[in-house]
């Protein structure tokens, strides 16, 4: 079974700009959680899909977005990027609320 | 703030020795997660104990949970150079935290010396 593909795996924007970042899950698992990690603040939670619907939302600002598809793949979106969003973004999915999550290689977004 | 916290924040030892990483966390759970992650790369489930267990083996990994002191251990044995890495706890969320589905801790870098 193929594991949790995130795309791109590296990406470098200029501040101002904007991204979106790719995840598709694990067949058959339909919630996907986003985190953000930056060496200064750890693996921080930014929001939690299941089913299309988003169930959680992390203390992040509203340039922070996203959403799910109905087959479960997960989009994330940055706009008006600063240069405190340089960090690796990890995407996760689960079968069940409590379970283990299965990460994706992330991707890596620099802001210049 | 973080539901869990690792000790010691890194940990230098050499191969063939075991190694230890505690685990502190503030409120009650159902269960509490290890994961490792290599540099740069995305984590990986190691292995989940449940509130009633207190002990739980994965090959060379041994976790213990104790609920009264709200702390976890991961002991890693025979330690070998492709060990290194950073190691976390997780935690699920509680309502405070936006009830996200897991909190983690600021991880133990591990690093093993040939």
């Amino acid at each position: 079974k193929a594991g949790v593909t995130q795309t791109p795996r590296y990406l470098i924007k200029t501040r101002g700009q904007q991204v979106t970042l790719s995840c598709s899950p694990i067949s058959g698992h339909r919630s996907v959680s986003w985190y953000q990690q930056t060496p200064g603040q750890g693996l921080q939670f930014l929001f939690e899909y299941f089913s299309e619907t988003q169930r959680n939302k992390g203390n992040f600002p509203g340039r922070f977005s996203g959403r799910q598809f109905s087959n479960s793949r997960s989009e994330m979106n940055v706009s008006t990027l600063e240069l405190g969003d340089s960090a690796l973004y990890l995407c996760a999915s689960s079968l069940a609320r409590t379970g283990e999550l299965f990460f994706g290689e992330g991707s890596r977004l620099t802001v210049l | 703030s973080q539901q869990g916290e690792e000790d010691p924040q890194a940990l230098s030892i050499q191969e063939g020795e075991n190694a230890t990483m505690n685990c502190s966390y503030k409120t009650s759970i159902n269960n509490l997660q290890w994961y490792r992650q290599n540099s740069g790369r995305g984590l990986v489930h190691l292995i989940l104990i449940r509130s009633n267990e207190r002990e739980k083996h994965s090959g060379r990994l041994r976790v213990t949970l104790d609920t009264s002191k709200k702390s976890s251990s991961l002991l890693i044995t025979a330690s070998r150079a492709a060990d290194t890495a950073s190691y976390f706890c997780a935690t699920p969320g509680v309502p405070s935290q936006g009830a996200q589905k897991l909190v983690f801790g600021q991880g133990t870098r591990l690093t093993i010396n040939p």
